[in-house]
């Protein structure tokens, strides 16, 4: 079925694990980029990606990384978790060139961090 | 950067009444500005969305205006149904030529729609 789909959908972790949140698109979207979503807050970037190899930072890009080996996937990996990423993660992509704009989310994954 | 408000946090509103929600804006060199419902444990979803070369755009029931001179635009949904019952997000962004770059959301507005 195409769309994004984002693994696992549970996740808790202990402070100081490293974990990678995976997403994959079967879309051909150049953009494709990752968002927490915390009570209040609405939706922040993390990091985005146009394309194969490129990527840049968002709003709150400290404690995250990613890469962009392929434009089907972009994984999100937290190196040290703490409390304080504790969040819903959203992976959202789109086209770029005359159709861009409408970004596809993911169904999210929940991360508990303890 | 950008950033985006968005009000009210909360609105109730009676079935087949109407519904406002308001969204300002800080960057001036913003130029695309798209909405998002989210239902409960899901993703959000765009509804719709406009460029700043446009001030109104309407699709059935949804509409949005854009006064790009106030850096305020607006979601109006006419004939509210139950089912729009969600969390509406607003969000702007400078578009870097054909690609969407930082997209910065508003907080939410819970809108309950009652029978």
């Amino acid at each position: 079925n195409a769309g994004v789909t984002q693994t696992p959908k549970f996740q808790v972790l202990k402070t100081g694990q490293s974990m990678t949140l995976q997403c994959a698109q079967d879309m051909n979207h150049e953009y494709m980029s990752w968002y927490r979503q915390d009570p209040g807050m609405g939706l922040r970037l993390i990091h985005y990606s146009v394309g194969a190899g490129i990527t840049d930072q968002g709003e709150v890009p400290n404690g995250y990384n990613v890469s962009r080996s392929t434009t089907e996937d972009f994984p999100l990996r937290l190196l040290s978790a703490a409390p304080s990423q504790t969040s819903v993660y959203f992976c959202a992509s789109s086209y770029t060139g005359a159709r861009f704009g409408k970004l596809l989310f993911g169904s999210g994954t929940q991360l508990s961090v303890l | 950067g950008e950033n985006v408000e968005q009000h009210p946090s909360t609105l109730s509103v009676q079935e087949g009444d109407s519904a406002v929600i308001k969204c300002t804006y800080s960057d001036s060199a913003s130029n695309y500005f798209p909405w998002y419902k989210q239902e409960l444990g899901k993703g959000p979803q765009l509804i719709i969305d406009i460029r700043s070369n446009v001030g109104e755009k309407k699709d059935q029931r949804i509409a949005v205006t854009l006064n790009k001179t106030a850096k305020h635009f607006s979601l109006h949904i006419t004939e509210t149904q139950p089912e729009d019952s969600a969390v509406y997000f607003c969000a702007a962004t400078q578009a870097r030529g054909s690609t969407l770059g930082r997209l910065y959301f508003g907080r939410g507005t819970q809108l309950t729609v009652w029978p």
